[in-house]
């Protein structure tokens, strides 16, 4: 079965760029929720989907946006980058139910110049 | 809301000692608890979860925690630890909505030959 896949794994951006990042969850999981991770704030939750619907919502700016597609793939994009952006921006898949287990993605690791 | 704290940002051990990582957390609802292990450049993987029943839980690779609800703790245990255990341990907590972690500030766990 494969895992959780995110792409791209490394990509480069400069200021005032955009950027969008592309999870591919475990086939049959139906939530995929997003984590930003940074040495400073460590790791922070952005946003969980399921069935196309935004579920909730962690405390970032409007930049951050997020979307579920009908085959479950996610997509989350960054808008306007700005140097703090730089992390690594994780990707987790879940069964139905608030006692699934969370299958992380390697993660796209995006460094903003 | 929920927090996690873990006390020790950096461990070292020596190969074949035994380990604790400490967690406590802080939640006015029932928690889920969980232990995720991330290696260099990797996602999370899960080692152990508590969502109910026996307060000792197994989990892979011969670590165990004990869920102790009036110290609100959750700490990672192992009896003997191996240079492959060297990696950063998360603790993480999630209540009944969604699929939301709120995770501590984790723990390097470096084993010393």
């Amino acid at each position: 079965k494969a895992g959780v896949t995110q792409t791209p794994r490394y990509l480069i951006k400069t200021r005032g760029q955009q950027v969008t990042l592309s999870c591919s969850p475990i086939s049959g999981h139906r939530s995929v929720s997003w984590y930003q991770q940074t040495p400073g704030q460590g790791l922070q939750f952005l946003f969980e989907y399921f069935s196309e619907t935004q579920r909730n919502k962690g405390n970032f700016p409007g930049r951050f946006s997020g979307r579920q597609f009908s085959n479950s793939r996610s997509e989350m994009n960054v808008s306007t980058l700005e140097l703090g952006d730089s992390a690594l921006y994780l990707c987790a898949s879940s069964l139905l139910g608030t006692t699934g287990e969370l299958f992380f993605g390697e993660g796209s690791r995006l460094t903003v110049l | 809301a929920q927090s996690v704290t873990q006390l020790d940002s950096q461990v070292p051990v020596f190969e074949e000692a035994p380990v604790e990582l400490r967690c406590n957390y802080s939640s006015s609802v029932s928690v889920y608890l969980f232990w995720y292990v991330q290696y260099p450049n990797q996602g999370l993987q899960l080692l152990l979860k508590y969502l109910s029943g026996s307060t000792l839980v197994k989990g892979i690779n011969g670590f165990e925690a004990e869920f102790n609800k009036s110290q609100t703790s959750f700490h990672l245990r192992k009896p003997s630890v191996h240079i492959s255990d060297t990696a950063e341990y998360f603790c993480a907590v999630r209540g009944n909505a969604g699929n939301m972690l709120t995770f501590g500030g984790g723990t390097r766990l470096m084993v010393k030959p």
